[in-house]
């Protein structure tokens, strides 16, 4: 199956620092990728959709300042976190349209993200 | 509004027991439903999917699911559970295709005892 990769796996940042986390889809191209927030025993919660070469669309609720995405190749895309807080702690997690004929996700492992 | 429903947030079970975990979804069109396995601190792996066809549907690591449109539900089955499948297990549901937007359950915590 194809392969999702997430970096860091964890990462420790000081309150109003930014933060960018990386997926990229290895062994594939991704037109299209997904970033998800998941807090301590909840379940996903979609935050945008990260489409190449364009803005990327977000979720009611989620701040497009807040949270920058770059989908600036088809193996790769970026969240950035910027001058993140103590409630930005959380795990996050990407996934990548799979190629055709799959018609599913594949999901990155996640990166953990601690504001102190 | 699409909506996803996992009825138990917990489920605790002895080692080699049969095991049920369940799932309803609302929808008043087709949809692609989806199980997913989470073990701590690492990304989702797909235990099976229902995309059409038949309604029973065989996954990895022994699990199976049943669509049942008339009842809205995709519960997610293994006949005999092992230590290794202690996880957080989410259902999911998408309106046009597995690679598009997918509405997630809140979870369901598998909890294998020996």
């Amino acid at each position: 199956g194809a392969v999702v990769s997430q970096h860091p796996s964890w990462v420790i940042c000081k309150s109003g620092t930014s933060v960018k986390i990386e997926c990229r889809s290895l062994d594939f191209q991704a037109t299209t990728m997904f970033w998800y927030r998941q807090f301590p025993k909840q379940s996903l919660m979609l935050m945008a959709t990260s489409n190449e070469g364009s803005k990327a669309t977000y979720e009611q609720g989620v701040e497009k300042d807040k949270f920058l995405i770059n989908h600036a190749s088809l193996t790769l895309s970026t969240l950035t976190v910027t001058s993140a807080h103590p409630e930005d702690s959380s795990f996050y997690i990407c996934s990548a349209r799979a190629p055709v004929g799959y018609n599913e996700q594949f999901f990155g492992p996640g990166t953990r993200l601690t504001v102190l | 509004a699409q909506s996803v429903t996992q009825l138990d947030s917990q489920v605790p079970v002895f080692e080699e027991a049969p095991v049920e975990l369940r799932c309803n979804y609302s929808s008043s069109v087709s949809v692609y439903l989806f199980w997913y396995v989470q073990y701590p601190n690492q990304g989702l792996q797909l235990l099976l999917k229902y995309l059409s066809g038949s309604t029973l549907v065989k996954g990895i690591n022994g699990f199976e699911a049943e669509f049942n449109k008339s009842q809205t539900s995709f519960h997610l089955r293994k006949p005999s559970v092992h230590i290794s499948d202690t996880a957080e297990y989410f259902c999911a549901a998408a309106l046009s295709g597995g690679y598009n937007k997918l509405i997630f359950g809140a979870g369901t915590r598998l909890a294998v005892h020996p």
